[in-house]
């Protein structure tokens, strides 16, 4: 159980265009979703946290024009970068939760954006 | 801010050997501890966590103590395998939050 699915696994896109990444809880319903980026060799950061249904909350930092999250169900949320450029090339992962407060994090396998 | 360190990597060992990756936090009151893992091409696993001081984690062969005297969580394997090649990541949170804080991640190689 616990599944989370992400689409696509691997985007290249155009500097300047626009590309949105879903991610899935498959059975579970997911109050709340993570996204998280991550550099190569290096760690996970927390980009933002998004509950069904309200806005996200973004971290220090992070452009919240340019990462676009919706949290529409509780299945499903989208991270779209907006205007994309090059430097936006990243390992962008999500994970979800079943409620809110202290509950296990399940993680997506991840969406490797390249942008030319 | 919650932080946490860990061993710097690459690690590379051969099968059967003995595995310590170091872990240290800093973080107020009494966070889980967690370990991850992140096999090639996929995202991350929770391997093991603890949520109160001296408790010990365990799954697959491996463990973690969390070790509030010295604000640690190691993770050891006493033989690995080919097949625990990944990333193994140490993470956090804090005391009553969900938001997780991950270590620099410890690159793991095991050789035939």
């Amino acid at each position: 159980g616990a599944v989370v699915s992400q689409h696509p696994s691997r985007v290249i896109c155009k500097s300047g265009t626009s590309v949105k990444i879903e991610c899935r809880s498959l059975d579970f319903q997911a109050t709340t979703m993570f996204w998280y980026r991550q550099f190569p060799k290096q760690s996970l950061m927390l980009m933002a946290t998004s509950n069904e249904g309200s806005k996200a909350t973004y971290e220090q930092g992070v452009e919240k024009d340019k990462f676009l999250i919706n949290h529409a169900s509780l299945t499903l949320s989208t991270l779209t970068v907006t205007s994309a450029h090059p430097e936006d090339s990243s390992f962008y992962i999500c994970s979800a939760a079943p409620g809110q407060g202290y509950y296990e994090q399940y993680f997506g396998p991840g969406t490797r954006l390249t942008v030319t | 801010g919650d932080s946490v360190t860990q061993m710097e990597g690459p690690v590379t060992l051969s099968e059967e050997a003995f595995l310590t990756i170091n872990c240290t936090y800093t973080a107020t009151g009494y966070p889980s501890l967690f370990w991850y893992v992140q096999y090639p091409g996929e995202g991350l696993q929770l391997l093991l966590k603890a949520t109160k001081a001296d408790d010990k984690g365990s799954n697959k062969g491996f463990e973690a103590t969390y070790r509030k005297e010295t604000t640690s969580f190691h993770l050891e394997k006493g033989s690995v395998q080919v097949s625990d090649s990944a990333v193994y990541f140490c993470a956090l949170t804090g005391q009553g939050a969900q938001k997780l804080v991950f270590g620099q991640g410890t690159r793991l190689t095991i050789n035939p």
